[in-house]
């Protein structure tokens, strides 16, 4: 099983631009989560879903949006991209609010 | 809102020693879930050990085991018989009981460990 894959691994952006960062997982969880990983800052989450069709905001959701309109899948939009936007992301997801999340590994997002 | 601290930002130890790691939490909640999460260098991130408020004893998976103080709100990690794959950043996480819309972790700043040869 590949468990929870994320795309794509590395992307530099310039300010203003807009991208998309995919979230897949075959494990058939129901609870997925996006986090940001910053220095110094430990992981902080942007927004989460508890079901197909849910989306629910986390501790930064300012400058995201999130989609979950298939159970495998959670997207994380960047609409208008920002230096402060800078920032590995991952992704995880959960059979029910166990609390072991299962984690991609990374996307290093790069916004110039 | 709940917090999560460690205050050792970066720690060393010789390999086969033993070594602890700290993380102090805030809440006013009495049931809740308590977690330490591994993150080696190739970055993906796993689950090390789990423990439940309501249970008293502490929890522990082969050398990994923790000391869980609740009047104090220290959760610490110990690990025995360190080894060179223990290297990784060592993340505390606390999460509220399950309850629709309310599931997510909340993490400290975490330990980065390095296991000394």
């Amino acid at each position: 099983n590949a468990g929870v894959t994320q795309t794509p691994k590395f992307r530099v952006l310039k300010t203003g631009q807009s991208m998309t960062l995919l979230c897949a997982q075959d494990m058939n969880h129901e609870y997925m989560y996006w986090y940001r990983q910053d220095p110094g800052m430990g992981l902080r989450l942007i927004h989460y879903s508890v079901g197909e069709g849910t989306t629910a905001k986390g501790e930064v959701p300012d400058g995201y949006n999130v989609s979950r309109l298939k159970k495998q899948n959670f997207l994380l939009g960047l609409e208008s991209a920002a230096p402060s936007q800078t920032s590995v992301y991952f992704c995880a997801s959960s059979y029910w609010s166990s609390g072991e999340l299962f984690f991609g590994e990374g996307s290093r997002l790069t916004v110039l | 809102a709940q917090t999560v601290t460690q205050s050792q930002p970066e720690m060393s130890v010789q390999e086969a020693e033993t070594v602890t790691l700290s993380c102090t939490y805030d809440t006013s909640e009495n049931n809740y879930y308590l977690f330490w999460y591994k993150q080696p260098p190739s970055r993906q991130m796993i689950l090390v050990i789990r423990q439940e408020a309501y249970k008293q004893q502490n929890a522990t998976e082969n050398r990994f085991s923790v000391n869980f103080q609740k009047a104090a709100k220290s959760f610490s990690l110990k690990i025995s018989d360190s080894q060179l794959g223990d290297t990784a950043m060592y993340f505390c996480a606390f999460m509220n009981p399950p309850n629709f819309g309310n599931e997510k972790l909340t993490f400290g700043t975490g330990t980065r460990l390095t296991i000394i040869p």
